[in-house]
């Protein structure tokens, strides 16, 4: 249910490797946004993108990047030069409110079930 | 850049009583205030949220005041069940597209 995939569940990698998580969504949203989610530390924006071919640093951008080539596929690429991948990673969307838009972060954000990286 | 600090880290109460989490953000701009319910397993899914336009609101059994003047929002439950045991997360809008969150309270509702 609610219209976000993201794939695999679970992801184990060799310290070293580029791994890229699959985030898509079927509820024709406009914004994507992923989040990392550490014990004790709540949920970080590291990207989010408000449009296609387009997308913006959250608060800890460093050692990811994003893609935006269509509405319904964000994937994010957890490169070699993070520090700290192994965690929890959590993609989202939300819809434009009303019909002139407006903030869409009053918009409820619609989370994918997460993928848990582990890199040894 | 906003700052949410949520308290308690965890919170243990017995069925039937009530639990209060408090939310405390730095940013006097900020005029929205979503809450959050992670359960073991699952994705975050919003329970209620607040505009600074108003003091409290309530659904059933979960309300979210909010002081503007001390910067504060909190969510209470009554009548705690085992089903509200769950990781709840509070939020503050930083600017149109971003939220900041609180670290999570993991709450425990005893049988």
């Amino acid at each position: 249910d609610g219209g976000i995939t993201q794939s695999p569940k679970y992801l184990f990698r060799k310290e070293g490797q580029n791994v890229t998580l699959s985030c898509e969504q079927n509820l024709n949203h406009d914004a994507m946004y992923w989040y990392r989610q550490d014990p004790g530390q709540g949920l970080r924006l590291i990207y989010y993108s408000q449009i296609v071919n387009d997308f913006q640093k959250g608060d800890i951008a460093e050692g990811y990047s994003v893609s935006r080539e269509k509405k319904e596929s964000f994937p994010l690429t957890v490169t070699s030069a993070q520090k700290n991948p192994t965690a929890f990673y959590l993609c989202a969307s939300t819809p434009r409110r009303g019909f002139t838009g407006g903030p869409f972060a009053d918009s409820p954000l619609h989370f994918g079930n997460g993928t848990r990286l582990t890199v040894t | 850049g906003e700052n949410v600090e949520q308290h308690p880290s965890t919170l243990s109460v017995q069925e039937g009583d009530s639990a209060v989490i408090k939310c405390t953000y730095s940013d006097s701009a900020s005029n929205y205030f979503p809450w959050y319910k992670q359960e073991l397993g699952k994705r975050p899914q919003l329970i209620i949220d607040i505009r600074s336009n108003v003091g409290e609101k309530k659904d059933q059994r979960i309300a979210v005041t909010l002081n503007k003047t001390a910067k504060h929002f909190s969510l209470h439950i009554t009548e705690t069940q085992p089903e509200d045991s769950a990781v709840y997360f509070c939020a503050a809008r930083v600017n149109d597209y971003k939220l900041s969150f609180g670290a999570g309270t993991t709450v425990t509702v005893r049988a």
